[in-house]
């Protein structure tokens, strides 16, 4: 069955410090999204990107955060300077159609900012 | 800000009977309805969905009913198994405003008992 991949698993960076956590989506699918669950919290949107462009974002998505899909089959998304309350575990997703059939997600990367 | 939310954190039953996880909704804009399982160490994982103009969907063991004037949904399990140990994600679609966001509730853990 066909997977979304996220690499790292698990990333620990000092404050301060910018990280790129990245994706493969599954080939065909068309929409992308990256979601993050903070400990003890629920799963939260991020942004979703369609067609090389961010079509939606929450308000969590701020200027400290970008997403890019450089060549085609990764999606990356960076935190320019990360704080302490970014440790969370992110989530990317894709899906074929416009999201009500339910994304398949990848999972996780687990990030610690210390 | 809590539009969907599952108000127990954590559910016990016997393997073979019926497991019932609830959930509610405050935003009456959303017009559709997922349920996602996640195991630890994994991403979550589609298990059904609902459109809300529909009272009840059924897929297998699983079956999701749709209270609308409650703004409530429920999941059924029958029967339960130790594989279905998981948390147990509530999620909506919809706001009206084209949005394809899906709002998360915190999660119910679901431990059946062998």
């Amino acid at each position: 069955e066909p997977e979304v991949t996220q690499t790292p698993s698990h990333q620990v960076t000092q404050m301060g410090q910018e990280v790129i956590l990245r994706c493969v989506p599954i080939s065909n699918h068309l929409y992308f999204y990256w979601y993050r669950q903070i400990l003890g919290q629920k799963v939260e949107f991020l942004v979703s990107f369609y067609n090389n462009e961010i079509s939606e974002k929450s308000e969590i998505f701020d200027d400290q955060f970008s997403v890019e899909r450089p060549d085609g089959s990764n999606f990356t998304l960076k935190i320019r300077s990360t704080k302490l309350e970014d440790s969370a575990m992110y989530f990317c997703a894709s899906s074929l159609t416009r999201g009500k059939e339910g994304y398949t997600f990848g999972s996780g990367t687990r990030l610690t900012v210390v | 800000d809590q539009q969907v939310k599952q108000n127990s954190p954590s559910l016990s039953v016997q393997e073979g009977r019926i497991s019932i996880l609830n959930c509610d909704y405050t935003n009456s804009m959303f017009d559709y309805f997922l349920w996602y399982k996640k195991y630890p160490a994994e991403g979550p994982t589609f298990l059904i969905s609902i459109s809300s103009i529909k009272d009840k969907n059924e897929d297998g063991r699983f079956t999701v009913f749709l209270n609308k004037s409650a703004k409530h949904l429920s999941l059924h399990i029958v029967p339960s198994q130790p594989g279905d140990s998981a948390v147990y994600f509530c999620a909506a679609i919809g706001d009206g405003a084209g949005s394809y966001q899906l709002t998360f509730g915190k999660g119910t853990k679901l431990s059946v008992i062998p």
